[in-house]
């Protein structure tokens, strides 16, 4: 079946614009997280979304960054104002259920450039 | 509390030769660690995951060895092929009301030379 799928899988844009990150979890998953890799880093985690349970956007690293998750499946993280150091890749993972000891399906990721 | 933190930063092993990865805890309710394997321009992928309630795991030519009275534990590839090379995150898990959370390690560059 279709993996977690994330568009667009390159973003280039300019200092202070806004820009919308897309993922597409697998069918039926109703966690859903979002991560960012810096070059070379490790995951750093953004948000968290189970069911129609609130967030989890302890991760979010500032008010620029916002996330929704309609009707329990796609996502959009949204970065305002963008900034040099948003640059990073951008990961999107769903997983069936919200225990941790699920495993996490990773998207490709949107590799994100503010010039 | 809540760190991980995974040794060496990058590793170069000769084709047919052993990697080892390690990682260390402090978090004493953690009960899962997974191992994600990374290819450039893909996300992680789940590899091998082990729980407490054994010292080894083995799939293949993956093996975890779990140390729980040092908080440690470590990936061991056998017979290491250029295929294999990639970033190897472990993490971990099991910390109460946040259990949804895996605690990253800060990943390991593996290069497998032929």
């Amino acid at each position: 079946g279709a993996g977690v799928s994330q568009s667009p899988s390159n973003k280039v844009t300019e200092k202070g614009k806004d820009v919308e990150l897309r993922c597409d979890p697998i069918s039926g998953h109703t966690a859903l997280y979002w991560y960012r890799q810096s070059l070379g880093q490790g995951l750093e985690f953004l948000i968290y979304f189970q069911g129609n349970s609130a967030p989890d956007k302890s991760g979010l690293p500032s008010d620029r960054f916002s996330a929704e998750r309609t009707g329990g499946s796609v996502s959009t993280l949204t970065i305002q104002r963008t900034q040099q150091e948003d640059s990073a890749v951008y990961l999107c993972a769903s997983s069936q259920s919200w225990a941790s000891q699920n495993e996490q399906f990773f998207g490709p990721g949107t590799r994100l450039t503010v010039l | 509390q809540q760190q991980v933190k995974q040794s060496p930063q990058s590793l170069i092993v000769q084709k047919g030769g052993i990697s080892i990865i390690n990682c260390a805890y402090e978090n004493t309710a953690f009960d899962y660690f997974p191992w994600y394997q990374q290819f450039p321009g893909k996300g992680p992928a789940l590899l091998i995951a082990i729980r407490p309630d054994v010292s080894e795991k083995k799939e293949g030519r993956f093996t975890i060895s779990f140390n729980k009275s040092a908080k440690q534990f470590s990936l061991h590839i056998m017979d290491s092929q250029p295929g294999d090379s990639a970033t190897y995150f472990c993490a971990a898990s099991g910390d109460g009301a946040s259990n949804y959370q895996l605690i990253w390690g800060a990943g390991t560059k593996l290069i497998i030379k032929p």
